[in-house]
């Protein structure tokens, strides 16, 4: 079993439409969690950076964390055909040495 | 800012050659990363390096080896290529490595034949 699971879509949804994008996780130290944005052919790009539980807004994005259940969500407001992207989670324990641990990634793609 | 970059951005190999794969970063960070990206995978990281002169191994180093003379430089080479490591290879950097963003470059992709 991975380590942190996240559906592969594609997920297709309207323009304007609310996106839900989650991922689960299994190591209950985890406890810094991200968001990465990767279009095609492109690298990763940082979207959302949290620490511990709660949420997160950053204009029409917001990350928000469940450590109780081990569940991580990026939600998008207003999607745009723009947003068409694979979304990357992203988490860590913090401390000493340890690297960042990657979900696979969701392909979204916003119809107009 | 040109962020970081990675060159070349495509390659083709035969099986048995060897190549090096290049990654320049203009932030001043300390912590450099090679990740292969393949489908259904995710990124799985092959080795990174915490400091000029260091590196150390990630999830899959098997069959690669890596440099870091310069701060801004981070190589990663393939003595023997195998069509096993056909893959899209990424380079990130980070101010520190465990609870610190990673910057990537746009990747080089490589077909080995």
């Amino acid at each position: 079993q991975k380590e942190v699971e996240q559906d592969p879509g594609p997920l297709s949804v309207p323009e304007g439409a609310i996106v839900s994008l989650n991922c689960t996780y299994s190591n209950s130290a985890f406890q810094y969690f991200m968001w990465y944005r990767q279009y095609s052919r492109k690298g990763p790009e940082l979207l959302m950076y949290t620490y511990s539980s709660g949420n997160k807004e950053d204009g029409r994005f917001t990350a928000q964390v469940d450590k109780s259940s081990k569940y991580i969500s990026l939600f998008i407001r207003d999607s745009q055909p723009s947003d068409s992207a694979t979304y990357l989670c992203a988490m860590t324990s913090g401390g000493g040495r340890r690297a960042l641990t990657f979900g696979s990634g969701t392909r979204l793609q916003v119809q107009p | 800012n040109a962020g970081v970059t990675q060159t070349p951005k495509f390659r083709v190999l035969k099986t048995g050659q060897s190549m090096t794969l290049l990654c320049a970063q203009d932030m001043n960070h300390e912590y450099m990363y090679w990740y292969r990206q393949d489908p259904g995978m995710g990124l799985r990281l092959i080795h990174y390096s915490v400091g000029e002169g260091t590196t150390a191994k990630g999830e899959v180093p098997d069959g690669y080896n890596v440099s870091r003379l310069k701060k801004q430089n981070f190589l990663l080479g393939l003595e023997s290529a195998a069509p096993s490591q056909t893959s899209v290879y990424f380079c990130a950097s980070s101010l520190g490595l465990s609870n610190q963003p990673q910057h990537f470059g746009d990747g080089t992709r490589l077909s080995i034949l």
